[in-house]
């Protein structure tokens, strides 16, 4: 199975900060990646999927970039709403499909 | 508005079965592929089983294989996962989650019921 690396775990950060999310996988996924967010006790949120197209109705601050192996979240402008957990998924190979060990947004 | 709503978790011993379902609505089941996710408490996101539109192609995680069945019934919009011989390891809250491509599976989950928990205890 493919692994997917992110760092970093977890971090502090600010309103308004620029902030990013680096993803890893073991082997080349070329552009078959998805980020997800998750806030508590709610279900995960479709971002971004093929490693740079936003979902539909995802705010336009949020946008991703790579291919082949490494991976970024980026969030140009973090608002109060932003924190939260967030997962990067592969898949390209299947099965099984895999994600993430999740990355935890917190306010500093 | 698309819709999933789980049911059927609880509390079981080890070795017992469950079944878990998944009640769609708010767009056309019989289009898109279905996954079961998982998430054990307090950790990350793990995929269990997904299959196609018309069931002719289904996988599962190894950490499940020969003991959970994906099956769907396109007449009911519905989706289940049997869980049999169930082990404290299998204690999560586990999702449904629709893909997003249409015909052809795509991978991407962009709606997700609230889960439902299922407990492996004695």
């Amino acid at each position: 199975a493919i692994r997917m690396t992110q760092s970093p775990s977890s971090f502090s950060a600010s309103t308004g900060d620029r902030v990013t999310i680096t993803c890893r996988a073991s082997q080349g996924i070329s552009s078959y990646l998805a980020w997800y967010q998750q806030k508590p006790g709610k279900a995960p949120k479709l971002l971004i999927y093929a490693a740079s197209t936003l979902q539909s109705g995802v705010p336009s601050r949020f946008s991703g970039s790579g291919s082949g192996t490494d991976f970024t979240l980026t969030i140009s402008c973090l608002q109060s709403e932003d924190f939260a957990t967030y997962y990067c998924q592969q898949y390209y190979s299947y099965p099984p499909y895999t994600f993430g060990q999740g990355t935890k947004l917190e306010i500093k | 508005e698309v819709q999933l709503v789980e049911s059927g978790g609880g509390l079981v011993q080890p070795g017992r079965s469950l079944r878990l379902s998944c009640a769609a609505s708010g767009f056309t089941f019989d289009d898109y592929a279905m996954h079961w996710v998982r998430q054990a408490p307090g950790k990350g996101l793990e995929w269990v089983s997904g299959i196609s539109w018309n069931s002719g192609s289904i996988g599962y995680a190894d950490s499940v294989k020969g003991r959970f069945t994906i099956s769907r019934d396109n007449a009911k919009n519905s989706l289940y996962l049997q869980m049999n011989s169930l082990r404290a390891e299998d204690t999560a809250l586990y999702y449904c989650a629709k893909d997003r491509g249409i015909a052809v599976a795509r991978g991407e989950f962009d709606y997700w019921g609230q889960g439902t928990l299922v407990t492996v205890s004695s």
